[in-house]
């Protein structure tokens, strides 16, 4: 089975920190995505990166970046985290579309 | 555009009762469907899919069929258990899509009394 680990369970951080919550995949999947839960909204999606260094804004890209240096590692930044980021983060990664997507565990951020 | 519609929550039942959450997809072509799983303070997880239609995908005593005459992909079970109280998401992929993006649904929430 395909492993997607998130660094973090918990985090609170500070308004105003820069954040980086880190995302890691171990089945070579080209592709890879980053979204927020929400009550009441669903997931929506933040960025996701199709190959290294590539990447492509989703519904809600604002107040984020990513970085994806290695194919493995898909990191989401906060640049200036604000109270309106706190959320659960989740990491996914997918190698063919047919076959889904695999879940990290998932982030809970709180920005205090 | 993709977009899936499923049924909003909570669905409450009490233990060995059927199950069924409805979802009803829009889509291009011929996507394929899914449906996960979220236990409290896990992410998602894959149940079961399907990738075209009269596909029938099930796992864990959950099946749904693909019916593309009413763009559907209805989840049932035929006799719950308190441990299948979590939040599920129905999904589609296009059969073409830059960037493997799945579409989800807004989650139904299914408690599960003894």
């Amino acid at each position: 089975d395909v492993k997607v680990t998130q660094s973090s369970r918990y985090l609170v951080k500070r308004t105003g920190e820069k954040v980086f919550l880190e995302c890691v995949q171990d089945m070579d999947h080209e592709n890879m995505f980053w979204y927020r839960q929400d009550p009441g909204l669903g997931l929506r999606l933040i960025y996701f990166s199709y190959d290294v260094k590539m990447k492509e804004k989703g519904d809600i890209p604002e107040g984020y970046s990513v970085s994806r240096e290695k194919k493995e590692r898909f990191s989401l930044i906060l640049e200036s985290a604000s109270t309106n980021q706190t959320s659960m983060y989740l990491c996914a990664s997918s190698l063919d579309p047919n076959y889904g997507y695999s879940f990290g565990s998932g982030t809970r951020l709180s920005v205090v | 555009g993709n977009s899936v519609t499923q049924m909003e929550g909570p669905v409450t039942l009490s233990e060995e009762a059927f199950l069924t959450i409805n979802c009803t997809y829009t889509a291009t072509g011929y996507p394929s469907l899914f449906w996960y799983v979220q236990y409290p303070g896990e992410g998602l997880q894959l149940l079961l899919k399907a990738t075209k239609a009269d596909d029938k995908g099930s796992n864990k005593g959950f099946e749904a069929t693909y019916r593309k005459e009413t763009t559907s992909f209805h989840l049932e079970k035929g006799s719950v258990q308190v441990s299948d109280s979590a939040v599920y998401f129905c999904a589609l992929s296009p059969f073409t899509s830059a960037g493997n993006k799945l579409t989800f649904g807004g989650g139904t929430r299914v408690l599960v009394k003894p």
